[in-house]
């Protein structure tokens, strides 16, 4: 199985600020990592899949890049809207498998 | 608008059986693969188990396999995950998701908690 180790696990950003996540696979998974968010009580939505593709709908403040076994997902200029935890996930193999999450916070 | 709508979950004894099942509304149901995610309260998310789009393949996690089966019936655009010798480890928020090659998890349920506990 494929492990992603994402970090860090919580996050607290001050609004307009930078933040960034990263996950590192336990192999390379050729770009197969897809970014999802998660709000309190909701479901999650995909924002960002193989890297670095923004889904429909996904604010332009929003990135991903990276190859091999190490990625990074960013959100410049974050808003008040963008507090909720995110998630990486591998689909290259299966079992898929996400990452642990991060919470972000707004100090 | 796409939708999906899970139900069935609730509250089970241990090695007790439960049935989920998952309506998809506002796409092709039977042009996508499909999932089932769970996520056990305050933690993160488990990928459980995928179901070709004809339902000919399915694939599971080790920890639910010979336990959990998912299928799914295209015709009614319904997708099911029966779960058997329910332990409390998989008390958790379950959530149908499509799988396209390509456009992993793109849509989700709401969720349906099923909780085991005697």
């Amino acid at each position: 199985d494929i492990q992603m180790t994402q970090s860090p696990p919580s996050l607290s950003a001050s609004l307009g600020d930078k933040v960034t996540i990263t996950c590192q696979a336990s192999q390379n998974i050729n770009k197969y990592i897809a970014w999802y968010q998660q709000k309190p009580g909701k479901a999650p939505r995909l924002l960002i899949r193989y890297t670095s593709t923004l889904e429909s709908g996904t604010p332009s403040r929003f990135s991903g890049s990276g190859s091999g076994r190490d990625y990074s997902f960013s959100i410049s200029n974050v808003e008040s809207e963008d507090i909720a935890s995110y998630y990486c996930l591998q689909y290259v193999n299966l079992p898929l498998t996400f990452g642990s999450g991060t919470k972000l916070e707004i100090k | 608008e796409v939708q999906l709508v899970e139900s069935g979950g609730g509250l089970v004894q241990p090695g007790r059986s439960l049935k989920l099942s998952c309506a998809a509304s506002g796409f092709t149901f039977s042009d996508y693969n499909m999932a089932w995610v769970r996520q056990a309260p305050k933690k993160g998310l488990e990928w459980v188990a995928t179901i070709s789009y004809d339902g000919s393949s399915t694939y599971y996690r080790d920890s639910v396999k010979g336990r959990f089966t998912i299928s799914r019936d295209n015709a009614k655009s319904t997708l099911y995950l029966q779960m058997d010798s329910l332990r409390s480890e998989d008390t958790a928020t379950y959530y149908c998701a499509s799988l396209l090659p390509g456009y992993p998890f793109a849509y989700w349920g709401q969720g349906t908690l099923v909780t085991v506990s005697s």
